[in-house]
């Protein structure tokens, strides 16, 4: 069954810090992997998508993420921090079988330091 | 912009109540799901629907029922609130292909 683990459950940098969310996954084939972000209180935004292609993918906000298929890793980066990221990241990948269904991490919190 | 709306925020409901969660799509997407989210355990997939009364159990079914009778609209059932089912509440639609979820802003319910 595909799994996807974020080794760190809580992460805190200073503003204008570079950052790194590390995700691993378990899969089968090519992964569809994704990136969400949760502010306080609200739902799950998506800050990008890799299905195929180049393995560095831009998403909104400033970030990025590359897609390592030797580690089965997809780990989300931003150079320089902003006191909004503050908030909750979940990675995720689609779920065999021709569904629609992802599987999520148990999420990274981001705290941003002034 | 595409929409997901859920029909409350907070709710709050007592032990053994039946507690209807209710979110509406705007995207004409033909997936949709209900995932619950707690501390520590990330998101878990309740149920989904791929069709109009259409529906698979997803990780966590138990105590839990779905109804969709329109495209648009996918609601949870919570038969009889146990107070194990506090919990924020996630509603999510996708179109067909891989596309990404939409979720909602989630109900927080707590069930006393």
């Amino acid at each position: 069954a595909q799994s996807v683990t974020q080794p760190d459950i809580h992460i805190t940098v200073s503003e204008g810090a570079s950052l790194e969310l590390r995700c691993n996954y378990s899969y089968g084939a090519t992964p569809y992997l994704f990136w969400y972000v949760q502010s306080p209180g609200q739902g799950l935004q998506l800050l990008l998508k890799y299905f195929s292609g180049d393995t560095l993918v831009q998403g909104i906000k400033g970030f990025e993420a590359e897609f390592k298929r030797s580690q089965s890793s997809f780990n989300l980066r931003k150079p320089s921090v902003h006191w909004s990221d503050a908030a909750e990241y979940f990675c995720a990948v689609l779920s065999q079988g021709g569904s629609e269904k992802l599987v999520f991490g148990k999420g990274t919190k981001l705290t941003v330091n002034p | 912009d595409v929409k997901v709306t859920q029909s409350s925020r907070y709710l709050v409901k007592r032990t053994g109540e039946k507690v209807f969660l209710e979110c509406v799509q705007d995207m004409d997407h033909e997936n949709m799901f209900w995932y619950r989210q707690d501390p520590g355990l990330g998101l878990r997939l309740i149920y989904f629907s791929y069709d109009v009364k259409m529906k698979e159990k997803g990780d966590i079914p138990e105590g839990y029922s779905v109804s969709r009778e329109k495209k648009e609209r996918f609601s949870l059932i919570l038969e009889s609130a146990s107070t194990n089912q506090t919990s924020m509440y996630l509603c999510a639609g996708a179109g067909t292909g891989y596309n990404e979820q939409f979720f909602g802003p989630g109900t927080r319910l707590t069930v006393l």
